[in-house]
């Protein structure tokens, strides 16, 4: 069945470092979305991209689908303390099928 | 708007036992998805309802099982009860629903979290 894989489980950075997280896919999806989940909460919607070699920015953040719509990364530049949680990105194999979520990557930040 | 809330948000349950888990999606959201959360095993699909239909479902066995009511509310199931099934059980709901869960923005509920004894 489909797998979207994600790399590294766990990344350490001090504060002001950049950070990214990978987003492999096994099949081509129809979008990815990147969600933040806090020590202690739940996911949270972040960004959804649709489109082959779509970039988009939130401020510090930088979210990248590749061209053939099977990978994409999440960059944070200048991390900060608020940054720290597991960043998932989940996909779908098109339209009308469930999300499948990455197992996610925990990011901690020491100041 | 109100989030989504989920009831209750702890339980302790024995082994064999059955549990039901609620969700109230935000107003106007109908699909609900259902995921269970472990350390092992991250987030992992359950099903998604849209207008009290199951339109998707996870790779779980049939002691999972959920509903969806006409006002959107759903619960789900899970009957003999084991130890694995302990996990944080979140709900989430999408404004849009005829796309698919896949397509579209997920906004999660707080969880409940089910221990197994």
């Amino acid at each position: 069945g489909q797998q979207v894989m994600q790399i590294p489980q766990y990344q350490h950075v001090q504060e002001g470092e950049d950070f990214t997280t990978y987003c492999n896919s096994s099949t081509t999806l129809s979008n990815i979305q990147w969600y933040k989940q806090r020590p202690g909460g739940h996911p949270v919607f972040l960004i959804q991209l649709v489109k082959s070699g779509e970039v988009k920015k939130q401020k510090r953040l930088t979210f990248q689908f590749g061209e053939a719509k099977k990978n994409s990364s999440l960059h944070i530049t200048a991390t900060q303390t608020t940054d720290v949680g597991t960043y998932f990105c989940a996909g779908a194999r098109q339209a009308g099928t469930a999300l499948i979520f990455g197992k996610g990557t925990t990011l901690s930040v020491s100041s | 708007k109100a989030g989504v809330t989920q009831t209750p948000r702890y339980l302790i349950k024995t082994r064999g036992q059955q549990v039901t888990l609620s969700c109230s999606p935000i107003s106007g959201h109908r699909s609900v998805s259902w995921y269970q959360q472990t350390p092992g095993q991250g987030l992992q699909f359950l099903f998604e309802y849209f207008s009290e239909t199951q339109r998707n479902k996870g790779n779980f066995p049939g002691r999972f099982s959920g509903r969806q009511f006409s006002n959107s509310r759903s619960e789900m199931n899970v009957s003999t009860l084991e130890l694995g099934d302990s996990a944080l059980y979140l709900c989430a709901s999408s404004p849009w629903g005829s796309g698919g869960a896949g397509a579209y923005e997920q906004y999660f509920g707080p969880g409940t979290r089910l221990t197994v004894t």
